[in-house]
């Protein structure tokens, strides 16, 4: 079974730009979580997805968006890119939505320049 | 104030030396779930182990188990027969509440590093 794959692995942006990332979940899994982590705030939660509704939210700006399409593969857009959004971005899915497991992707490495 | 503490940033430990990673959590809710996950270089999460706070025997997963004293709000991951592929950073985390909307909440990591 494949596991979690996000897309792109990296990325470099300058300040205002927006951003799109993508993450499909392990075959049959209906939940995407997304996190946000940076050496200095370390693992933050952004968001969950399950069957396209968002079912939670960390404490993010509203320029962290996110949504999920009905082959449960999910996309985080961060509008109007600012310094302190470089980080490693992580997606993970589980079979329910709230389960204890989750699957981790490799994340994606976003630079902000 | 910190919901979960990992007080140690790093360690270095010789290979199959057993390896204890602290971790203390803050919570009113009686109900709640603790993990450990493993961040190689890589930058994968792996899941290690879980413990609910009503389980009553501590988590066993292969070399890894979790040390839950309940009353000192500690949950420290003991790694048995440390190998050189176990290098990585290892993160607490806790889901307070047995409410599936409840977010889990990461430590800041300690790194790890084991000798040949």
């Amino acid at each position: 079974k494949a596991g979690v794959t996000q897309t792109p692995r990296y990325l470099i942006k300058t300040r205002g730009q927006q951003v799109t990332l993508s993450c499909s979940p392990i075959s049959g899994h209906r939940s995407v979580s997304w996190y946000q982590q940076t050496p200095g705030q370390g693992l933050q939660f952004l968001f969950e997805y399950f069957s396209e509704t968002q079912r939670n939210k960390g404490n993010f700006p509203g320029r962290f968006s996110g949504r999920q399409f009905s082959n449960s593969r999910s996309e985080m857009n961060v509008s109007t890119l600012e310094l302190g959004d470089s980080a490693l971005y992580l997606c993970a899915s589980s079979s329910d939505w709230g389960l204890n497991e989750q699957f981790f992707g490799p994340g994606t490495r976003l630079t902000v320049l | 104030a910190q919901k979960i503490t990992q007080t140690q940033p790093g360690m270095f430990v010789q290979e199959k030396e057993a390896v204890t990673l602290d971790c203390t959590y803050d919570t009113s809710d009686p109900s709640y779930g603790l993990f450990w996950y493993k961040q190689p270089s890589s930058g994968e999460m792996i899941f290690l182990i879980y413990q609910g706070s009503y389980d009553q025997q501590n988590a066993t997963e292969g070399r890894y188990s979790l040390n839950f004293q309940k009353a000192r709000k500690s949950a420290n991951l003991v790694i048995s027969a440390s190998q050189l592929g176990d290098s990585a950073m290892y993160f607490c985390a806790m889901r307070e509440g047995m409410n599936r909307d409840d977010k889990i909440i990461f430590g800041k990591g300690t790194r790890l590093h084991i000798l040949p």
